[in-house]
């Protein structure tokens, strides 16, 4: 059965702080896909990267970087020098290559970055 | 705004109403989905259409529950006899084809039974 955990249910940082929220995740497809998806208070999901379980490459956007790590199942997310613009729940998702989304949510981080 | 929309935004209704709302999918997108979220929680996944046909249900989609989408555009998810357990978002997604395409998120339905 598929698992997603998010150890960590809120964290607090001071802006400019750097962050790091932690994914695990538990499959047993040797071809999967994991995501990202940040929800701010509107309340819509908005995507933020996806990953193949072949590309184990370390991924930067901008002040966003991930690292996936298979021999851990993990997928850990970083935002680099945080801004107030960053608090919302950040969630963790994992989706077998099924030929469809079907996504598989962890319960989410609460991230608030205070000015 | 090519997004995915829904509505509405808000019901409130009473226990043993019946309730619908409406997904409109980004147009280009054959793929449509329907997670709910309670409280705290991350989405479930509840079902997936391929156009018209609805290929897959989550055991949490009781007999109350029942989704359309006909002509492969617009979905509705009705609920019957709406129980206090039923309060949650109600999110819709939608998707390209494809083994990698990543699904867009409307902004939910918050359904709330008194």
């Amino acid at each position: 059965a598929q698992k997603v955990t998010q150890a960590q249910t809120e964290i607090s940082v001071v802006e400019k702080e750097d962050v790091t929220l932690d994914c695990v995740y538990e499959t047993r497809d040797t071809t999967y896909y994991l995501f990202w998806y940040k929800q701010p208070p509107s309340g819509e999901l908005v995507f933020l990267i996806r990953r193949n379980s072949f590309d184990e490459q370390n991924e930067i956007s901008g002040r966003y970087s991930w690292n996936f790590q298979k021999s851990t199942s993990s997928f850990n997310f970083t935002i680099t020098a945080s801004q107030v613009v960053d608090s919302a729940v950040y969630f963790c998702a994992l989706s077998e290559g099924g030929g469809f989304q079907k996504l598989v949510f962890g319960t989410g981080t609460r991230l608030l970055v205070s000015p | 705004d090519t997004g995915v929309s829904q509505d509405p935004r808000h019901k409130i209704t009473k226990r043993g109403q019946n309730v619908t709302f409406r997904c409109d999918p980004i147009s280009e997108h054959n793929r449509l989905y329907w997670y709910r979220q309670t409280l705290g929680q991350g989405p479930e996944f509840l079902t997936y259409f391929q156009n018209e046909a609805q290929l897959e249900k989550s055991r949490l989609l009781s007999d109350r529950f029942s989704a359309e989408r006909p002509k492969g555009s617009f979905s509705t998810l009705e609920i019957q006899r709406t129980e206090q357990g039923d309060s949650a978002m109600y999110l819709c997604a939608s998707s390209s084809r494809g083994l990698s395409s990543e699904a867009f998120f409307g902004q939910g339905t918050r359904l709330t039974v008194v």
